[in-house]
């Protein structure tokens, strides 16, 4: 498995600004993944980031509000800019595992409060 | 993807055997069952995974139909720390093109009361 941390743990912003997080993970991955999970909802998968290669984005999420950086193997960087109160969730990035299909592990999350 | 259902939540009592079914009708040939469990606070956590019969691990067990459009996570003797969200999730896998987009339906929330 992976250990992976995320930075900041939280953080309150106010509407109109941009925050950035960070994802890091122990070991070498090719793909690394964002999630967003509103209050009292399931995970939505934001885009893919590949090293190397423009992020793949899902329907609904645009580079212009969620840019991503994948410099290296090992982090990655979700920002969530101009922001508004509808971005308030927990932004979460997880890695695949090398041996088991459909499985990823997931880093502890970014609870993003917008005011 | 195929599409899971799941109920949206379940009690239980410390020490109980707790059964979360999952269905999925329109699973593939290639499709894995994986299910998640997460804490509030906290990402998700892989449970296990399984594609026919029965898995089963140190945390869980995995009973899987022959038909394989449901599948049932039996946790065994629960405790308090057992209450989570369990998510059951079906997917084709990297071979299949999915390349990694795990799709979460709303999950079972399970309670576990003393």
């Amino acid at each position: 498995s992976a250990v992976i941390s995320q930075k900041p743990s939280r953080d309150i912003c106010q509407r109109g600004t941009s925050l950035t997080i960070q994802c890091q993970v122990d070991s070498q991955v090719t793909m690394m993944f964002w999630y967003r999970q509103q209050p009292g909802q399931s995970l939505t998968l934001i885009a893919t980031a590949n090293q190397g290669s423009e992020a793949t984005y899902e329907s609904g999420f645009v580079i212009d509000k969620f840019p991503i950086s994948r410099p290296n193997l090992t982090f990655s960087t979700l920002t969530v800019s101009n922001m508004s109160p509808e971005d308030s969730s927990i932004y979460l990035c997880s890695v695949e595992d090398r041996v088991l299909t459909d499985t990823q592990y997931f880093g502890p999350g970014t609870r993003l409060t917008v005011l | 993807l195929a599409k899971t259902t799941q109920p949206i939540s379940m009690d239980s009592y410390e020490g109980q055997e707790v059964n979360i079914t999952c269905s999925h009708n329109n699973i593939a040939t290639n499709d894995y069952i994986t299910w998640y469990q997460q804490f509030p606070s906290q990402g998700p956590r892989f449970i296990i995974q399984g594609y026919k019969t029965k898995v089963t691990n140190e945390v869980a067990s995995l009973f899987i139909p022959a038909d394989r459009k449901s599948s049932t996570l039996s946790l065994p003797r629960v405790s308090l720390s057992d209450t989570a969200v369990y998510y059951c999730l079906v997917g084709e896998g990297y071979n299949g093109g999915s390349q990694g987009n795990l799709i979460f339906g709303k999950g079972t929330k399970l309670s576990v009361k003393p």
